[in-house]
Formats: structure tokens, sequence, C-alpha cells
């Protein structure tokens, strides 16, 4: 069974420093994509940026680019999402999600449980 | 703003059949057909309904559908059933990016 575990809840405080994980398991994680979402509560779905951990090729979308970093460590089959200096507006619900199909990553399925970040003073 | 444009709500009765809106531009729905549609009931994580704006994963029920016509891709939910009560979101790639819509409730009456 493809699994998206993730790591647990966080309380930080703005300014902090702050890295998610994403373990994979029952797949061959170097061949698919893996991308970050965050949901704000009560709002949508936002696409941070994808990696490939084959290769490390990462790609930000535009709202976020500079803003976190992504990154992957094939040899433990997980992926991560970091902060060097958070804020209050980046409380949210982040997920991680791998794409159905090895051959893209327009689409995701499934998700991981998400990690809720809360950052405040 | 979401980048593509949901009803905030929907309403049905069991049994009925509903559609949900998606609407977005030349640059993303008009021009791609990777739109999909994800359903998130409260507090877990979404899940992929449909995929390629008409293709359902395995294990999907027939009852879901998804079509498009120009900037606008919809997303049809016939027979109703009280398990359907959830949030609904489409996306699409835009460039090199996928984006969402700002999600679209369904209450099953």
């Amino acid at each position: 069974e493809v699994q998206l575990v993730q790591s647990g809840a966080e309380v930080k405080k703005p300014g902090e420093s702050l890295k998610i994980s994403c373990k994979g398991s029952g797949y061959t994680f170097t061949k698919y994509w893996i991308g970050w979402v965050r949901q704000i509560p009560g709002k949508g779905l936002e696409l941070m940026g994808i990696i490939y951990p084959g290769d490390s090729d990462t790609r930000y979308s535009p709202s976020f680019q500079g803003q976190v970093t992504i990154s992957a460590d094939k040899s433990i089959n997980t992926a991560y999402l970091q902060w060097n200096s958070l804020k209050a507006s980046d409380s949210a619900m982040y997920y991680c999600a791998r794409p159905p199909f090895d051959n893209g990553w327009y689409w995701f399925d499934p998700w991981g449980q998400g990690t809720l970040v809360t950052v405040s003073s | 703003q979401s980048a593509l444009t949901q009803p905030a709500s929907v309403s049905g009765s069991p049994g009925q059949s509903i559609t949900i809106s998606c609407t977005g531009t030349s640059s993303d729905v008009g021009v791609y057909n990777y739109v999909s549609w994800y359903q998130q009931h409260p507090g877990k994580a979404p899940k992929l309904m449909i995929y390629d704006v008409t293709n359902r994963p395995s294990g999907v029920s027939n009852r879901f559908s998804g079509s498009k016509s120009g900037n606008t891709a919809s997303l049809t939910i016939s027979g109703l059933q009280a398990e359907d009560e959830a949030d609904y979101y489409c996306s699409s790639k835009r460039s090199s990016t996928v984006v969402f819509g700002g999600g679209t409730k369904l209450t099953v009456l």
C-alpha cells in the first residue's frame, strides 16, 4: 500500500526555523514527484512546490519561491519542507502528496495526513 | 482570491444530481486537459476523484463524472448520497504550476 506519513504538529514562534517531513513507503520513492500543499484553516488549497527525489529536480510555485525550501533524502525515502524564519501567516495545515502516475505531477493521490503548523508569539 | 472560481456552496437531496463549476482562463483550464477534482471531508486529506477532465481513479464511484467546455470545467455527482457531503476542489495545470479553486461545500439535504 502506498503511504505518505508526515511529521507531527508544530507550535513555533515568529522568526524560528522549522523543517517538516513526509516519508513515503510502498513504492519506489525515486520515481514519483512529491508535492507540498498549503491549506489555511477554512480556506482552499495551494501548491507550494514539487520535487523529484530521483534527481532532486525542484520547482516552486511563484508565490512560494524564496519563502520555503523543498528537499528530499532518497536514502530514507523522505521529503522535507523547510522555513528559515516563520511568520504568523505561515500558520496552516501542510500536506505532502504524490501523483498517482510516474509520468507527471499535475494530479495528487495519495496525500499525507497533514502537518499542522501554528506560529504564534 | 483563488486562481480558479468555484461556487461557495451547492446543495441537493439524496438521489438527485448536482453540478459544480470551475471557471479558469485560457492559461489554465482553457488550454490544458489536466483538470482534476478533489473531495475533502472535514479533518481529512483531499482525495482525487477525477483527473484529466473526465477520468476516474480506480475505486471512485461512477456517480462522479467530469467535463470541460472552454475555460470552465464541471464536476457532476449523480444519485447523491449522504457520504458525498464534503468540500470539493478543482485544479488545473497553469504554466509551471498547478492552481486550485477556492472550494465548494456540498450539502446533502
